[in-house]
């Protein structure tokens, strides 16, 4: 079946850090690709997409490219900030009603 | 602008009881869906629903019921308590699933234990 695989955390990195989350994903057809992210005590939020391969999905600073020869959809940020903090997950959707989301990776940022 | 709202956001209850948790959207969308989230296991769809009196189950179901009599609301009963259902609950929604690039909203989540 479809699946998920994400980098275990905890990632502990210092501000400004260059910052890469793993994800790959096991899929039957063409998945949409999707990285969310959960600050504490919220729901998770989306932070980018990528609908098909070689699309790039980007925001505020973080970007994750759609590989589907690697079938990869790695995220990524420059410089982070304290204020990225979360735990991130990786998901796919391939067009029924379901969305399948990895175990999830918990970033620390320093000051 | 209040999107997906959950209630309670905390529950206890002991082995046995029966509870609702409530999940209610402003947003129109006619997908709503709820999942559990447990520590190392990312999260996994209980049960989920395309349209009012439509539900269908998701990869853990059993312990739990939906009904969706209204486009707004989506409840979660379970329906005798056990502690393998500590956890925590999300409620999401979205446009139609045939839409692939719509995502999903989440409520800030219920924090379910069971003792």
């Amino acid at each position: 079946g479809d699946s998920v695989t994400q980098m275990e955390g905890p990632v502990t990195l210092s501000e400004e850090a260059f910052l890469t989350i793993n994800c790959t994903y096991t899929a039957t057809g063409y998945p949409s690709l999707f990285w969310y992210v959960q600050y504490p005590g919220e729901g998770l939020q989306l932070l980018l997409k990528a609908t098909k391969a070689d699309d790039k999905g980007s925001n505020k600073g973080f970007e994750a490219t759609y590989r589907k020869e690697t079938t990869s959809f790695h995220l990524e940020k420059g410089s982070v900030q304290v204020s990225d903090s979360a735990v991130y997950f990786c998901a796919l959707e391939t067009g029924g009603f379901k969305t399948i989301f990895g175990a999830g990776t918990r970033l620390f940022v320093k000051a | 602008n209040a999107g997906v709202t959950q209630t309670p956001k905390f529950q206890v209850l002991k082995t046995g009881q029966s509870m609702t948790l409530q999940c209610a959207q402003d947003m129109n969308h006619e997908y709503m869906s709820w999942y559990r989230q447990d520590p190392g296991m990312g999260l996994r769809l209980i049960h989920y629903s395309v349209g009012a009196g439509i539900t269908d189950q998701g990869e853990v179901p059993n312990g739990y019921n939906v009904s969706r009599s209204t486009t707004e609301d989506f409840p979660l009963r379970l329906l005798s308590a056990a502690p393998s259902q500590t956890s925590v609950y999300f409620c999401a929604s979205s446009y139609p699933r045939g839409e692939r690039n719509s995502p999903l909203h989440f409520g800030n989540g219920t924090r379910l234990t069971v003792t």
